[in-house]
């Protein structure tokens, strides 16, 4: 299970962090990413670390490069996505998956909601 | 890679069969998943490697195809299957299809 957190609304410039907490499966062997959902559009990818054994890096969308960033806390079972120079086309819902294995997405959150304010 | 969906939209009725077509712009195999979603709701996959049905999903749901090209059909359509479906690939990183919507 995957339950995301930090969802609110922020003014246009300002910063956010989102918190994927995770139980129930071996989080530490899975790399997580992170995708968004605009209001009444498809799911666009946003970026995503991957599990330590491969360095835990970082890779992100053009769109959010350079503003955002990943990271993981194994012992807790927890991910991080902080956003900073929110822009209001960052507004949508945020949701985290879980990979254990090459692309396939294992597992799913239910979303949190981030609205910039412009 | 790019997944184009068609119909962006379709009216059905109970008992009626619907079909979306998914097509990917470089080839998947069958890295290919389906996804429901309800409004305010996660999407919830359906299926996986274009025709593998997820456990507790009704056999109403069959996935097709291979390559670039990719249907999904749903028989003897039921009231809770009024919904938006994605089409998503997963061969190489990940992209989703804008959507099709299946309507009353």
């Amino acid at each position: 299970q995957l339950v995301e957190s930090g969802g609110d609304t922020v003014q246009s410039g300002r910063s956010l962090r989102l918190s994927c907490t995770s139980s129930g499966f071996n989080f530490g062997e899975c790399a997580v990413n992170w995708f968004r959902q605009a209001p009444g559009q498809g799911l666009e990818w946003v970026g995503n670390i991957r599990s330590a054994v491969y360095g835990a890096t970082t890779e992100f969308a053009a769109s959010v490069e350079g503003r955002f960033s990943i990271s993981r806390d194994d012992s807790e079972a927890i991910a991080h996505l902080d956003m900073s120079n929110l822009k209001p086309e960052d507004t949508g819902v945020y949701y985290c998956t879980a990979s254990r294995d090459g692309y396939y997405l294992d597992y799913w959150g239910q979303g949190t909601l981030v609205t910039v304010s412009s | 890679t790019q997944m184009s969906q068609s119909p962006s939209a379709l009216s059905a009725s109970v008992g009626d069969t619907v079909t979306i077509t998914c097509r990917a712009s470089d080839n998947i195999q069958s890295w290919l998943a389906w996804f429901q979603q309800k409004p305010g709701k996660a999407p919830k996959r359906l299926i996986s490697k274009a025709s593998a049905l997820e456990s507790g999903v009704p056999s109403r749901f069959v996935g097709r195809g291979s390559g670039t090209e990719f249907t999904l059909t749903i028989t003897n359509v039921q009231p809770e299957d009024f919904a938006t479906y994605y089409c998503h690939q997963y061969n190489y990183y990940w992209t989703f299809g804008q959507g099709t919507r299946v309507e009353i």
